[in-house]
């Protein structure tokens, strides 16, 4: 079955920190979707990225930037130089495409507070 | 703004009554999620619908119940309300197409926040 761990539960930093945000997924699939979600105080869930199984690149994108390593089954978030607006909580995920469903399986998110 | 509207907000209600949730779907999306968000449980899966028929099950108590219409909005009916059903629920459509398949991203709505007390 499909899995995502996120064994960072809570994490604090000062503005202007660079942080990471792990993620470890088990799949049986060779073909699968990763993506990581941002779910501000305000409680809506936003999309960040989508990553195929089969692009290893690194992505950046302004202050975030992801890695995406196979062979740790790892696709981890930083978030370089940190903004207060940063603070939420950050979901992992995968998809599950059994029974011809495509639906995504979360991890358990990680807090992320952004001091001034 | 994802472009999935969910109805209502906010809801307070009894144990054992029932609710009905309602979402809209992304205008061309043809398959729609729904999920709840509880504190200890994390964002489960409940259902999927594409174009009107159930594709798959979660982790849907059978005092919960959902249906996509032929205009593809969705309702999540939960009766029976207990405590433990209080969370945000989350509906997410997906622009699948017509070869069935996702393109990978789901957009999700605000969500409804269920209280029951």
């Amino acid at each position: 079955a499909q899995k995502v761990t996120q064994a960072q539960t809570e994490i604090s930093v000062v503005e202007k920190e660079d942080v990471t945000l792990d993620c470890v997924y088990e799949t049986r699939d060779t073909t699968y979707y990763l993506f990581w979600y941002k779910q501000p105080p305000s409680g809506e869930l936003v999309f960040l990225i989508r990553r195929n199984s089969f692009d290893e690149q690194n992505e950046i994108s302004g202050r975030y930037s992801w890695n995406f390593q196979k062979s740790t089954s790892s696709f981890n978030f930083t978030i370089t130089a940190s903004q207060v607006v940063d603070s939420a909580v950050y979901f992992c995920a995968l998809s599950d495409v059994q029974g011809g469903s495509e639906k995504l399986v979360f991890g358990k998110g990680t807090k992320l507070t952004v001091n001034p | 703004d994802s472009g999935v509207t969910q109805t209502p907000k906010h809801l307070i209600t009894a144990t054992g009554q029932r609710v009905t949730l309602r979402c809209s779907p992304r205008s061309g999306d043809l398959s729609v999620y729904w999920y709840q968000q509880s504190l200890d449980q994390g964002l489960q899966f409940l259902i999927q619908y594409y174009n009107g028929e159930e594709r798959a099950k979660g982790n849907i108590l059978e005092r919960f119940s959902a249906q996509q219409f032929p205009d593809l909005h969705s309702e999540l009916n939960l009766s029976s309300l207990e405590l433990g059903d209080s969370a945000l629920y989350f509906c997410a459509s997906s622009g699948t197409g017509t070869s069935g398949k996702n393109t990978g991203e789901l957009f999700f709505g605000e969500g409804s926040r269920l209280t029951v007390l």
